[in-house]
């Protein structure tokens, strides 16, 4: 069984540019969901994505947006960086969408804004 | 908005010392979840509680959610180098799929 799997590791961007992160969901999950967690903070929810349909969303911007894929693997998309993007992305998958549902992590990407 | 208050923040102890770690909100949860994050990796799922009063045993961790479902505390026995890593509690309301997070205790412990 292959576990949650996420690309690229690492990430340096500037400004203003655009960004896009991947995740690969583990083996026989539907729901993915992607979280923001800053330096010395708990990961908070961005969005969740569930049969290829936006399921959910956190208090982030529109200028975060996603797509899930028919294999439910995803994508997470962030325009116009600011230096406060600047966080590790963690995505999480499960079979369905219910928190009584258990996540499974991946192990995030490092993006770094200058 | 719901907010998960650790503590402590910050931990330092010895092999072989207990500790107990406290998450804390005034608002009340329909479940709540304790995860363990190492450095470069994601959070790792510990444990579920779902019921006020409910105790979960988990070798020699050992989580408590409170009668009022509000908060909840882990307790480590006899805690190993190997149990460092931070700490987070995570809860949900209702059959909201939208978990709230803590800042996470960071726990370090020393051979």
């Amino acid at each position: 069984e292959t576990g949650v799997t996420q690309s690229p590791t690492h990430l340096i961007k500037t400004r203003g540019q655009q960004v896009t992160l991947r995740c690969s969901s583990q083996s026989g999950h539907n729901t993915v969901s992607w979280y923001q967690q800053a330096l010395g903070q708990g990961p908070q929810f961005i969005f969740q994505y569930y049969r290829e349909e936006e399921n959910g969303r956190g208090n982030f911007p529109p200028r975060f947006s996603g797509l899930q894929f028919p294999n439910y693997s995803s994508e997470l998309n962030v325009n116009a960086l600011e230096l406060d993007d600047s966080a590790l992305y963690l995505c999480a998958s499960s079979f369905g969408t219910s928190t009584y549902n258990e996540q499974f992590f991946g192990p995030g990407t490092r993006l770094t804004v200058l | 908005t719901q907010l998960l208050e650790q503590s402590p923040q910050f931990l330092s102890i010895q092999e072989g010392e207990n500790l107990t770690v406290y998450c804390n909100s005034s608002s009340v949860f329909s479940s709540l979840q304790w995860y363990r994050q190492e450095p470069g990796e994601g959070p790792v799922l510990l444990v579920t509680v779902v019921t006020g009063g409910e105790v979960k045993k988990l070798k020699r961790l050992t989580f408590q959610f409170g009668d009022a479902r509000k908060d909840s505390s882990l307790h480590i026995t006899a805690a190993q180098p190997g149990d460092t890593g931070l700490y987070l509690c995570a809860g949900a309301s209702g059959g909201s799929y939208i978990p709230t997070f803590g800042r996470g205790t960071s726990l370090i412990v020393h051979p």
